[in-house]
C-alpha cells in the first residue's frame, strides 16, 4: 500500500505570496492531520481533518487554513506568507480520529524569502 | 494541557552499547504514547505505541520502550545500537478526544563506529 504523499516536495516563495500545499493520504485512511516543523518551534499541530470537517485546529493564525476533500485528500493554504513561515510541513494519515496510529508523509519544505 | 518532555538535546553511544533515549509526559487521564523517528530530509517514522498492557512495548528495527505510569516516563531503548540508528527521535502523546500529537522537541542519537 502506497504511503502518504506530499505535493511539490520544494517550495520557494517571496514574502506576501500566499502557497497551497496537498497531501494524499493512505489509501483507506479518512483522517488527516498536519503539522509545522521548524528548528526553533519543534513540531506544532496545525489542523485535524476527518471526513470533510475540521476536528482540532492549532494555535495558528487565521492566515493558515485547510480543507479535505470527499476522496480524503486534504490541502492546505498560508497566505501572505512570512519570512516565519519557512518551515518543513508534514502531513499525516488514520484510519480515523478514533485510530491510534499516524502515519506521515515526506513533507513539503518551504522556503520564504 | 498535555505536554512531553525529551530532556536530552543529544545522546552518544558506541556502536554495540544499549541505548535509551528519555521522555516524559504529562496528560489528564490515561496516556496514548507514541514514539517516531526521522531521519535527514524525511518525514516521521513510526516506531512504536503504548495505549494499554504490557508497560514494555516492542516495535520496529529492534526498539522497544518501556512505560513507567509512576515516574510518567516512555523512555525507548535498543539492545544494541547500530550506527544507522543515528536519527531524530520524537516521543508523542496523543489527545484522547482528538488525533492530534503533541511532541517532545526530539532528541539526536549519535551512534559512533
Amino acid at each position: 500500500k502506497a504511503g502518504v504523499t506530499q505535493t511539490p516536495r520544494y517550495l520557494i516563495k517571496t514574502r506576501g505570496q500566499q502557497v497551497t500545499l496537498s497531501c494524499s493520504p493512505i489509501s483507506g485512511h479518512r483522517s488527516v492531520s498536519w503539522y509545522q516543523q521548524t528548528p526553533g518551534q519543534g513540531l506544532q499541530f496545525l489542523f485535524e481533518y476527518f471526513s470533510e470537517t475540521q476536528r482540532n485546529k492549532g494555535n495558528f493564525p487565521g492566515r493558515f487554513s485547510g480543507r479535505q476533500f470527499s476522496n480524503s485528500r486534504s490541502e492546505m493554504n498560508v497566505s501572505t506568507l512570512e519570512l516565519g513561515d519557512s518551515a518543513l510541513y508534514l502531513c499525516a494519515s488514520s484510519l480515523s480520529w478514533e485510530q491510534e496510529t499516524q502515519y506521515f508523509g515526506p513533507g513539503t519544505r518551504l522556503l520564504v524569502l | 494541557a498535555q505536554s512531553v518532555a525529551q530532556p536530552e538535546d543529544q545522546v552518544n553511544v558506541a556502536e554495540g552499547n544499549p541505548l535509551t533515549v528519555k521522555c516524559t509526559y504529562s496528560v489528564s487521564g490515561n496516556p496514548y504514547l507514541f514514539w517516531y523517528v526521522q531521519y535527514p530530509n524525511r518525514g516521521l517514522q513510526f516506531l512504536l505505541k503504548y495505549i494499554t498492557g504490557d508497560n514494555l512495548v516492542k516495535g520496529s528495527y529492534g526498539f522497544e520502550a518501556e512505560f513507567n505510569k509512576s515516574q510518567t516516563s516512555f523512555h525507548l531503548k535498543k539492545p544494541s545500537a547500530l550506527v544507522s540508528d543515528s536519527a531524530l527521535y520524537f516521543c508523542a502523546v496523543r489527545d484522547i478526544r482528538y488525533s492530534t500529537l503533541t511532541f517532545g522537541k526530539g532528541t539526536m542519537l549519535l551512534v559512533s563506529p
